[in-house]
Formats: structure tokens, C-alpha cells, sequence
């Protein structure tokens, strides 16, 4: 079976940086693109961006750029989302997906929590 | 980017009813390029649709999906109790990846 397997949940204090990990589980992480997408309490999705997990590139979505980087190690079919200078309007849930056919998302990981509170 | 509106926000039905679920594009969505998921309460969603009308593996056949335009609907013939939970559509029509805001189907 494929799965996406990400890191625990993660309280943080403002000012702080998370990385939030995403394991490839049943495929090779390279055979797909990986995208980030944000769901704030009660609130909808919101892409933010992906990783040719061939090449390494990263393309940010509007708002997610300086503060976020998301990197790759490929020897451990793993994908990471970095949050530096994390602020309170961080809390949320991160979720890892899966890309295909040009861009829907046909794998899901569960999500992490990271909530930012002093 | 592509803006897309989900409308209704909240639809309140009843087990064995129809939900027509709209999610409304602000300019032409490539190819039809949009998919349909749903989300449990704390769950990750799931695909149910993609390329706007195409079952994903796994999706009963009384979800539908359609388009006219940049009008894409998601029609659920007969509501069974595991359908109640938040439909979110998503276009990759557009480099730009965008979300709808969501729409809410609860028990009436």
C-alpha cells in the first residue's frame, strides 16, 4: 500500500522554526511531485506550493515565500516543509499530497499540527 | 491566479436527498482541469473526482461530476450517511494551483 507518513504534531513558540518531514511509503518519492498545502483552524485549503522531487526545485505559491523552504532527501524518499520565524497565524495543519495527472492529489499524508503559541 | 467560488457555503440535507455542490471559476479552467475532494473531520481530504468528471478509484458512482464553462458542479444523486463533510474543488489548470473556500454538506 502507498502512503505518505508525516512527522508528529509540533508546538512552537513565535520566532521559532519547525521542519514538518513527509516519508514516501509503498513508491519512490522521485516518480511524483510533491505539493504543500495549509488548512488554518476552521478554515479551507490553501496550496502552497510544490517540489520537482527529481530535480530538487522548489516553486513557491504567493505568500509563502522567504519564511518556507521545502527540500528533499531523496535517499530516504522524504520531502520536508521548513517554517523559519514562525508567527502565531502559522497554526494549522500541514499537509504533504501527492501530484498526478498535471496536478490534482491522489495521496494525502494525515497532516501535522504545528501550533505557535508563547 | 485563478479565484474559485464555492457556493453554498453550508448545504443542510437529508440522508437519500441530492446535493449539488457549484464551484465557480473567474476565468477559463484549462482543459477542465479541476478536482473534487472531500474532508472529515480531522482527516486529510480525498480525491473523489478529477478532470472535472472522472470517478477517482474508489469513488461510488452517486458522486458525479460536470461542467459548463467555468461552472463546475458536483452532484451526490442520494446523500448516504458517510457523505455528510466538507467538499473542497481544486483546479490545476493554471501553473498556479488554487483552492475553492468549501462547501459544508450537514444532516438537516
Amino acid at each position: 500500500q502507498v502512503h505518505l507518513v508525516q512527522s508528529g504534531s509540533e508546538l512552537k513558540n513565535p520566532g521559532a522554526s519547525v521542519k514538518v518531514s513527509c516519508k514516501a511509503s509503498g513508491y519512490t518519492l522521485s516518480n511524483y511531485a510533491i505539493n504543500w498545502v495549509r488548512q488554518a483552524p476552521g478554515q479551507g485549503l490553501e496550496w502552497m506550493g510544490w517540489i520537482d522531487t527529481n530535480t530538487g526545485n522548489p516553486t513557491y505559491a504567493q505568500g509563502f515565500t522567504g519564511r518556507f523552504v521545502f527540500s528533499l532527501d531523496t535517499s530516504v524518499d522524504t520531502s520536508y516543509l521548513q517554517i523559519s520565524g514562525l508567527q502565531t497565524d502559522d497554526t494549522a495543519v500541514y499537509y504533504c499530497a501527492r501530484a498526478t495527472g498535471g496536478g490534482y492529489f491522489d495521496l494525502w499524508g494525515r497532516g501535522t499540527l504545528v501550533t505557535v503559541s508563547s | 491566479e485563478i479565484v474559485l467560488t464555492q457556493s453554498p457555503g453550508t448545504l443542510s440535507l437529508t440522508p437519500g436527498e441530492r446535493a449539488t455542490l457549484s464551484c465557480r471559476a473567474s476565468q477559463s479552467v484549462n482543459s477542465g482541469y479541476l478536482a473534487w475532494y472531500q474532508q472529515k473531520p480531522g482527516q486529510a481530504p480525498r480525491l473523489l473526482i478529477y478532470a472535472a468528471s472522472r470517478r477517482a478509484t474508489g469513488t461510488p458512482d452517486r458522486f458525479s461530476g460536470s461542467v459548463s464553462g467555468t461552472d463546475f458542479t458536483l452532484t451526490i444523486s442520494r446523500l448516504e450517511p458517510e457523505d455528510f463533510a466538507v467538499y473542497h474543488c481544486q483546479q490545476y489548470g493554471d501553473s498556479r494551483l488554487s483552492f475553492g473556500g468549501g462547501t459544508k454538506v450537514e444532516i438537516k
